[in-house]
């Protein structure tokens, strides 16, 4: 257990289906993020929350919806995707705000397949 | 603006070979972090080593150590007498201190395999 939990592992999904990615941390962390990777492709920074206030949203498409009802939770609603939304998608949680940075904790992620 | 370069898009190596992952940075800030991950086959990312701008020292651990110079703005990451378990993804990340939420920025990542 790495302490950030990703609910599903894997997730296929046709176009017109809404679906949730879940992420769970119980490690203190007020800050939690969503990052997509592509295959062959660095880590795009999607959502950053801190202490439950969306901070930054990096001109993702509208089809994500994130949503962070308490500093333990991040959630990330799907409608809509298109093929080339399928990636890993990983959630990672950090201290913020403190003197110093720790670094994230990344939770195993999803594998979303679009079909 | 902060910036990761890791120059090196894949390295392929023969076991018991040491092997440095090279990673260059960018930052105006004065205090920052620098951070290693691993990401194996399995997708997720693990956490190797934080050092923050003031620690230049460098750091061992085991085969892994880390040399940061902040005259070239470089924290080089070796593997000495590399093994087939460490075939991964190693991703380099920088956070300015006063960034949204200690916000990280991270390099393309450099794909390590490691024969036997």
């Amino acid at each position: 257990e790495t302490g950030v939990t990703q609910t599903p592992r894997h997730l296929v999904m046709g176009m017109t289906n809404k679906k949730s990615l879940k992420c769970e941390q119980h490690l203190g962390h007020n800050a939690m993020y969503w990052y997509k990777q592509s295959a062959k492709k660095p880590l795009e920074l999607m959502f950053v929350y801190s202490l439950e206030e969306r901070v930054e949203n990096n001109s993702v498409p509208s089809r994500f919806s994130p949503e962070c009802p308490n500093s333990s939770h991040l959630f990330l609603h799907l409608h809509t995707l298109q093929p080339e939304d399928s990636a890993l998608y990983l959630c990672a949680s950090s201290h913020s705000g403190r003197r110093e940075y720790y670094g994230y904790t990344f939770g195993s992620g999803t594998r979303l397949t679009v079909v | 603006a902060q910036k990761v370069t890791q120059a090196q898009t894949e390295i392929s190596v023969v076991e018991k070979e040491d092997v440095t992952l090279d990673c260059v940075y960018e930052t105006r800030d004065t205090t920052y972090y620098l951070f290693w991950y691993k990401q194996p086959p399995s997708g997720e990312l693990v956490f190797l080593i934080r050092r923050n701008s003031f620690d230049e020292q460098n750091e061992i651990s085991g085969r892994y150590s880390w040399n940061f110079q902040k005259s070239t703005s470089s924290f080089n990451f070796t593997i000495t007498a590399s093994q087939v378990v460490d075939s991964a993804v190693y991703f380099c990340a920088l956070s300015e201190k006063n960034t949204n939420a200690g916000k990280s920025t991270f390099g393309d990542g450099t794909t390590l395999t490691v024969k036997p």
